[in-house]
């Protein structure tokens, strides 16, 4: 079965400063791996996904993640974080094909910036 | 293009009413899916259509319906709401192909 651990529940950092969101997943093959953000009432927005390709992965709003197989991680980072960043993150896992392409997402680290 | 619509975006139900959720899409996707998200719990699978015509059960089914209507539409029913349903639900689409999942705004869900 297919899980994903996000170990942070909160995590607060000052504006400027860098980030690494932690993300963990448990998948039997070649997983798909995903990050969305969600703001506060809103939907969830991709960020940025792999699977397969150089393992260091660009997305959208300075954010990139880095897929460590030997470690079954996929961690977000930022290297300097924006008010508006504030949000809460969400590291998911599927498959590429097939089983219905069902993601299944680790339980969200919630981002809070000091000013 | 819209994207992925919910209606509607705010319903407070009494225990023991019905209702549906409504989800629509303009973008072509084949694969649509319903979640609900629960503080601390991430997101969970209620159901999903991989293809127009079929339908299957994900993580948290029990107490819910679904209709994939067209290849556009796909509705989560409510027959008998309980408190334990009161949460956020989110729509999804996926396109044939591709990983990605493209979230609706969620419809937020009160049972009382």
């Amino acid at each position: 079965a297919q899980s994903v651990t996000q170990p942070d529940i909160h995590i607060t950092v000052s504006e400027g400063a860098s980030l690494e969101l932690r993300c963990n997943y448990s998948y039997g093959a070649t997983p798909y791996l995903f990050w969305y953000v969600q703001s506060p009432g809103q939907g969830l927005q991709l960020l940025l996904k792999y699977f397969s390709g150089d393992t260091l992965v660009q997305g959208i709003k300075g954010f990139e993640a880095e897929f460590k197989r030997s470690q079954s991680s996929f961690n977000l980072r930022k290297p300097s974080v924006h008010w508006s960043d504030a949000a809460e993150y969400f590291c998911a896992v599927g498959p590429f094909t097939g089983g219905g392409n069902k993601l299944t997402f680790g339980t969200g680290t919630q981002l809070k910036v000091e000013l | 293009n819209a994207g992925v619509t919910q209606t509607p975006k705010f319903q407070v139900l009494k225990t023991g009413q019905s209702m549906t959720l409504q989800c629509a899409q303009d973008m072509n996707h084949n694969s649509m899916y319903w979640y609900r998200q629960d503080p601390g719990m991430g997101l969970r699978l209620i159901y999903y259509s991989a293809s127009e015509g079929t339908t299957d059960k994900g993580e948290v089914p029990n107490g819910y319906n679904v209709s994939r209507l067209n290849k556009r539409e796909f509705s989560l029913r409510l027959e008998s709401a309980a408190p334990s349903q009161t949460s956020v639900y989110f729509c999804a689409g996926r396109d044939r192909g591709a990983g990605e999942q493209y979230f609706g705004p969620g419809t937020r869900l009160t049972v009382t």
